[in-house]
């Protein structure tokens, strides 16, 4: 009854390293997301994948690439850091896409700094 | 961009008190959605409201969908210790510059014990 996990939920990097957050869902979600929350701000959506095989930007893209590996795994690279993509990184699912009933399940984040 | 504007941005709760929170737009919604998020986790969906003027209770939260379809309000009745945290409306806005069906979150209203 795992839900939205997440790996790593914690890492430090420095800047310029690259590296990748990984995420699945156990719900047979159809629709993946991934957010980042800066202090005081609500989540900003970076990237999505509204089914398996397509993915689109989102509000803050810049800097980050996606892979919707299968139904299950969505993932967010970072290819070359910068201090200012030091931010809490949550993965959410939902059951479908563009419609009314999309809920979004979330995970339980990935703290990420960016020395 | 869209933006949705939470009020009040903190507040301080002795138990046993009823509170009262907000989110308002420019924009017209079809959805809304309140999540609360503890301190170090993910945010928790709390209720869904898909009708104007639609009412919907959770134990002690009732949520409602405003007429106007571009407000909905969040109460807490006789709230406990562990109401604490950051409560985030959310929902995504009908002609929308993004794509149909992304959500966009308020900052949140963050709850805390008076000392």
């Amino acid at each position: 009854n795992a839900g939205v996990t997440q790996t790593p939920k914690f890492q430090v990097l420095k800047t310029g390293q690259s590296m990748t957050l990984q995420c699945a869902q156990d719900m047979n979600h159809n629709s993946m997301y991934w957010y980042r929350q800066d202090p005081g701000m609500g989540l900003r959506l970076i990237y999505y994948s509204a089914s398996e095989g397509t993915t689109d930007k989102g509000e803050v893209p810049n800097g980050y690439n996606v892979s919707r590996l299968n139904k299950r795994e969505f993932s967010l690279r970072l290819e070359s850091a910068a201090p200012s993509q030091t931010s809490v990184y949550f993965c959410a699912s939902s059951e479908a896409f563009g419609t009314d009933n999309q809920p979004q399940h979330f995970g339980d984040g990935t703290r990420l700094s960016i020395l | 961009g869209q933006q949705l504007n939470q009020s009040p941005q903190s507040m301080f709760i002795q138990e046993g008190e009823d509170v009262s929170m907000n989110c308002t737009s420019s924009s017209i919604f079809n959805t809304w959605l309140w999540y609360k998020q503890d301190p170090g986790e993910g945010p928790v969906l709390l209720i869904a409201l898909y009708k104007a003027g639609e009412l919907t209770s959770n134990g002690r939260l009732t949520a409602q969908f405003g007429i106007t379809r571009k407000d909905s309000f969040l109460n807490i009745s006789a709230s406990i210790p562990s109401d604490v945290g950051i409560y985030f409306c959310a929902g995504p806005p009908v002609n929308y510059g993004g794509s149909q069906g992304n959500l966009i979150f308020g900052k949140g209203t963050k709850l805390s014990v008076k000392p």
